[in-house]
């Protein structure tokens, strides 16, 4: 079965501390991985993805195959971090994407 | 200026209403899908199409219904069938489905409460 699971509803940090969101996923092909952001009042946008091995925002997520993961991290958090993240994985046979239940960010100063 | 529009932003339907939910792309995108985001439960997909008159039944397709007539549009109807509609509703579109581009692009969502 293809699903994507996010552990943590809430996750709470001070300013500067070191952020990670947990997401292991589940799937028989080849996995393509996403993380989603929604700031408050605004909409759901793309963060980055694992093709690109890309860094935004201080964001990055790698790829464990072996344990199903792709957790994002951040060494140190930042107010403006505060949203919720969803994890997400796009079915390479129908490009639809199965998102995690999201994870709350919460950066307090 | 490129990009999903859904309206209306805020929706009240009376219990044994159908509504229609509407979303428009300017992007080309040839795939449309339609979410329902409730707390705790992340983001269900209830429709998706991967080409204009072409549609399938996401996770919760039951109580809804779609058209692709054109490929700028995909419009979701809830109908009186959808046990508990109330909820917020997002629309999205990506470039050709199967391609290993870019994520989605996302409307602003309609948030429908039944009264």
């Amino acid at each position: 079965a293809q699903r994507v699971t996010q552990p943590e509803k809430l996750l709470s940090v001070f300013k500067g501390a070191p952020v990670e969101l947990k997401c292991n996923y589940s799937y028989s092909g080849s996995p393509e991985l996403f993380w989603y952001v929604q700031y408050s009042r605004q909409r759901l946008q793309l963060l980055l993805r694992h093709i690109s091995r890309e860094s935004i925002k201080g964001f990055t997520a790698d790829l464990n195959k072996g344990e199903t993961s792709f957790h994002l991290k951040k060494p140190f958090a930042q107010e403006e971090d505060s949203a919720m993240y969803y994890c997400a994985l796009r079915a390479s046979n129908t490009g639809k994407l199965i998102f995690g239940q999201g994870t709350t960010l919460q950066v307090k100063p | 200026d490129g990009g999903i529009t859904q309206s209306p932003k805020y929706l009240f339907r009376k219990e044994g209403q159908n509504v229609t939910l509407s979303c428009e792309q300017n992007l080309n995108h040839d795939a449309m899908y339609w979410y329902r985001q409730d707390p705790g439960q992340g983001l269900r997909l209830i429709y998706y199409s991967q080409i204009v008159n072409d549609f399938q039944k996401g996770d919760i397709a039951e109580g809804y219904s779609v058209s692709r007539e054109k490929k700028e549009s995909f419009p979701l109807t809830v109908t009186s069938a959808q046990k508990n509609p109330t909820a917020f509703y997002l629309c999205a579109s990506s470039a050709r489905a199967g391609l290993i581009t870019g994520g989605y692009t996302f409307g602003s969502g309609t948030r429908l409460t039944v009264v």
